[in-house]
């Protein structure tokens, strides 16, 4: 499996500020995919992030929101934006472990804080 | 419908017991299933994947009954380490990446 590093590991942000959540992984993938984990709540994905070309995003997640950069096919960034105490939550990069992008490969995430 | 439920828990069991999960999934289209292992304040990491036929790994056991729409994980012989929170998850067909994860079962494994 990928080794994935994110930044900052944990923050404690103030309402109305922007966050940028770096991801670094050692190797190089295609598919790259951000997800958040709510208090109590399950994993939710963002979007997939696609290097040279824009995210695509799920239901409910917008790029002003959360905007997406892919600059090449070990990094990542999210920037949540304008954050609010909703937005506080886990957020993880992720990697597809194999060629059909089932398995997935999680970082160790980001501990948002909104207050 | 919630597209994956779970028992919540948590399931409190003493060492050396066996216990099992239970989860259900509402997309009758979806082609593959996993259960991840998720620590207190740690990300989410791939326990086994679960097949038709069902897969056994050591001391857990996955199943997977497609029609309906059903999937379990029994572990036997709890230990201490086994205290987690067990993901049931479920990939929709054609999805690449797209996950969907139940919110989670607890076991706490007592001495």
């Amino acid at each position: 499996s990928a080794v994935i590093s994110q930044k900052p590991s944990r923050d404690i942000c103030q309402r109305g500020t922007s966050l940028t959540i770096q991801c670094q992984v050692d190797s190089q993938v295609t598919m790259m995919f951000w997800y958040r984990q709510q208090p109590g709540q399950s994993l939710t994905l963002i979007a997939t992030a696609n290097q040279g070309s824009e995210a695509t995003y799920e239901s409910g997640f917008v790029i002003d929101k959360f905007p997406i950069s892919r600059p090449n096919l070990t990094f990542s960034t999210l920037t949540v934006s304008n954050m609010s105490p909703e937005d506080s939550s886990i957020y993880l990069c992720s990697v597809a472990g194999d060629s059909s992008g089932n398995t997935i490969y999680f970082g160790e995430g980001s501990w948002l804080t909104v207050v | 419908r919630k597209e994956v439920e779970q028992d919540p828990g948590p399931f409190n069991v003493p060492e050396g017991a066996t216990v099992a999960f239970n989860c259900t999934y509402s997309n009758s289209a979806s082609q593959s299933f996993f259960w991840y292992r998720q620590d207190c304040r740690k990300e989410p990491k791939l326990l086994m994947s679960v097949y038709s036929s069902g897969n056994e790994d050591g001391r857990f056991t996955a199943q997977l009954n497609r029609a309906s729409q059903y999937i379990s994980l029994l572990i036997r012989d709890s230990k201490l380490s086994d205290s987690a929170t067990y993901l049931c998850v479920v990939s929709p067909s054609g999805s690449q990446g797209n996950l969907i994860f139940g919110k989670g079962t607890k076991l706490s494994v007592k001495p």
